[in-house]
């Protein structure tokens, strides 16, 4: 099946840094690519949506200047957390429909901030 | 705007038992509904979508719309279903777009 990976899987950052994280379909393209947000044994909550050459679209009270994306190719995506705090931690998740399949999820990245 | 309600944050069942996870979603159009589940460790996977109407692992789910539900059931709870379970919706009307997701239930099948 399709396969969807994401980079680094963990990550550990000081507070004022900013960290990317990347999210590549492995074996199709995906001019759409979803990053999402997940607290420990709680839901996933949409960030933005991510358009392969265009300007990401982000969702209500997400701060697009603190969460930059780049939608580089037709199989990358990247997150860049900027100027981190550890308010940012949690589990971040894209996710990359596929055309005539199903959406696939990547294995998520856990991003401490110190 | 959408919404999705699962009630239950924890369900336990002991093997063998059926088991019925409940969802409930608000939307005014026509909407599409998924399970996804989460195994320890594992990244999320599609289930089940309502449109298919199939049977995965055993599981089932029905869209009901009158009652606005997408309960995810089994009759026969095995230890491997153990996991984290979400409902969500797409309301694009596709699977493409983007998701919204219920608070999950763990689900824990005691042997």
């Amino acid at each position: 099946g399709a396969v969807v990976s994401q980079h680094p899987s963990w990550v550990i950052c000081k507070s004022g840094t900013s960290v990317k994280i990347e999210c590549r379909s492995l074996d199709f393209q995906a001019t759409t690519m979803f990053w999402y947000r997940q607290f420990p044994k709680q839901s996933l909550m949409l960030m933005a949506t991510s358009n392969e050459g265009s300007k990401a679209t982000y969702e209500q009270g997400v701060e697009k200047d603190k969460f930059l994306i780049n939608h580089a190719s037709l199989t990358l995506s990247t997150l860049t957390v900027t100027s981190a705090h550890p308010e940012d931690s949690s589990f971040y998740i894209c996710s990359a429909p596929r055309q005539g399949h199903e959406q696939y999820f990547g294995p998520g990245t856990r991003l401490t901030v110190t | 705007a959408q919404r999705v309600t699962q009630p239950e944050k924890l369900l336990s069942v002991f093997k063998g038992a059926p088991v019925e996870l409940k969802c409930n979603y608000s939307y005014s159009g026509s909407p599409e509904l998924f399970w996804y589940v989460q195994y320890s460790r594992q990244r999320l996977q599609l289930l089940l979508r309502h449109i298919s109407r199939e049977s995965i692992k055993g599981f089932t789910a029905d869209l009901n719309k009158g009652e606005t539900s997408f309960h995810l059931k089994k009759p026969f709870a095995q230890e491997e279903d153990s996991a984290m379970y979400y409902c969500a919706l797409n309301a694009g009307g596709t699977s493409y777009g983007k998701l919204t997701f219920g608070q999950g239930t763990i689900l824990t099948v005691h042997p």
